[in-house]
């Protein structure tokens, strides 16, 4: 057990709409990091907060958005879902200092129909 | 720009056959800091080693062992006599120095352990 939560772990939804996913860090971790993983690709990283601030920005498209909470946890909202949304999306955390390894959560399974 | 190459896509060993699996990474940075994750077909990411750059000895758990090589920027995986349960996709990472840490990761090999 990683210590992330994140929920839920699976999401089916319609083109168009938006949906919300959580996540809970480890105990003590300050950064949060944001992944989608399409079928068979690899980690493409969207976002990242520290200690509530926006820290660093990937590949994130304008209709997704996220934020940091005053207790750490973090939203990732989707908007306006495409087909090509489906993937997993995965949230990570770290005490944020240059040695601490990601932990990652289960992930989210969002099936766009 | 940081950067992690992972050259194998996908590798298919027979099971108790030896494995490395390649990872190259480029940084200025003088300190940085590596890692491996391994992403099994239940699809959860598992964190399996970290190493700092200033510490090039190698290191062995169990069946697992690293290679670091500042030199080559190499931090190469080698799984001895590998099982079905070995078989998972396996990425190298690469994180900064810096507060709030940048991680770049590689796009992952696929390793397939054959029975």
């Amino acid at each position: 057990d990683s210590g992330v939560t994140q929920t839920p772990k699976h999401l089916i939804t319609a083109t168009g709409q938006r949906v919300t996913l959580r996540c809970s860090p480890r105990s003590g971790d300050l950064s949060v990091y944001w992944y989608q993983q399409s079928l068979d690709q690899g980690l493409q990283f969207l976002i990242q907060y520290y200690n509530g601030e926006e820290r660093a920005k990937g590949n994130i498209l304008e209709r997704f958005s996220a934020q940091q909470f005053p207790d750490l946890h973090s939203e990732l909202n989707l908007s306006s879902l495409e087909l090509g949304d489906s993937a997993l999306y995965f949230c990570a955390s770290s005490a944020g200092e240059g040695n601490s390894p990601l932990h990652f959560g289960n992930g989210t399974r969002l099936t766009v129909t | 720009a940081q950067k992690v190459t992972q050259a194998q896509t996908e590798i298919s060993v027979v099971e108790k056959e030896d494995v490395t699996l390649d990872c190259v990474y480029e940084t200025r940075d003088t300190t940085y800091y590596l890692f491996w994750y391994k992403q099994p077909p239940s699809g959860e990411l598992v964190f399996l080693i970290r190493r700092n750059s200033f510490d090039e000895q190698n290191e062995i758990s169990g069946r697992y062992s690293w290679n670091f090589q500042k030199s080559t920027s190499s931090f190469n995986f080698t799984i001895t006599a590998s099982q079905v349960v070995d078989s998972a996709v396996y990425f190298c990472a690469l994180s900064d120095h810096n507060y709030g840490q940048n991680f770049v990761f590689g796009p992952g090999t696929r390793l397939s352990v054959l029975p």
